[in-house]
């Protein structure tokens, strides 16, 4: 039971371009939300994360945006750059100091200069 | 952010032998978390590990098969016993850390 989906498997956008990697999960008692990116032979590595209590957040080119009604959030990646290109998962996880994390599979994004 | 060093990075094991994971934090955490990779999918949950208790398993996962030791704050190990070629994948070590959550940078394990 796949409770975290990301139905794209990879995306490919021109550099400069927006980049919106999408996400559904299925578990309402879900409230904690983070994307990672990651490198071949890397970790990965923590870009963004939202709590249920708000429907967007920012930090620099990366934004999430979440509705909760749907189960759906997304990230944003504006303007997009070449070194953006790698595998990005989105995570999930309940409230309540440090949870275990529930990963999507994966979209692969690749930036085209 | 919290640094987490993990060592091997990578290993090539025979089938039937074992090999044990490490991972050094650089600040005292209260939990570690281990994940997997397997090729092509999403990383699964092994089993959270708090300092001076047994490890929490994730359905699927045993504790014969994956001994998890928590000697102190900053360290833990992961040990993959008995091998077969199933169980190659990327095995990763986590830790809470503000807003999210930190990884090791992974060990790529190829069982023959």
């Amino acid at each position: 039971d796949q409770q975290v989906k990301q139905n794209s498997p990879s995306l490919s956008v021109q550099e400069g371009r927006i980049s919106i990697l999408n996400c559904d999960y299925t578990n309402s008692m879900f409230d904690y939300f983070l994307w990672y990116k990651k490198y071949p032979a890397e970790g990965p590595t923590f870009l963004i994360s939202i709590s249920s209590i708000k429907d967007k957040n920012e930090d620099g080119r990366f934004t999430v945006f979440l509705n909760k009604s749907a189960k759906h959030l997304s990230l944003h990646i504006v303007p997009s750059q070449p070194g953006d290109s790698a595998v990005y998962f989105c995570a999930a996880s309940a409230s309540g100091g440090y949870q275990k994390v529930t990963f999507g599979t994966g979209t692969k994004l690749q930036v085209i200069p | 952010s919290a640094v987490i060093s993990q060592k091997p990075s990578r290993d090539i094991c025979q089938r039937g032998t074992s090999l044990t994971i490490q991972c050094q934090v650089d600040s005292q955490v209260t939990m570690m978390f281990w994940y997997r990779q397997q090729p092509g999918q999403s990383l699964t949950l092994i089993a959270t590990a708090n300092q001076g208790s047994e490890a929490t398993y994730e359905s699927g996962f045993v504790i014969d098969k994956f001994p998890i030791s928590r000697p102190n704050l900053t360290f833990s190990t992961l040990t993959v016993s008995n091998m077969s070629p199933e169980d190659s994948s990327i095995y990763l070590c986590s830790v809470g850390w503000g807003n999210g959550y930190t990884f090791g940078s992974g060990t790529r394990l190829t069982v023959v």
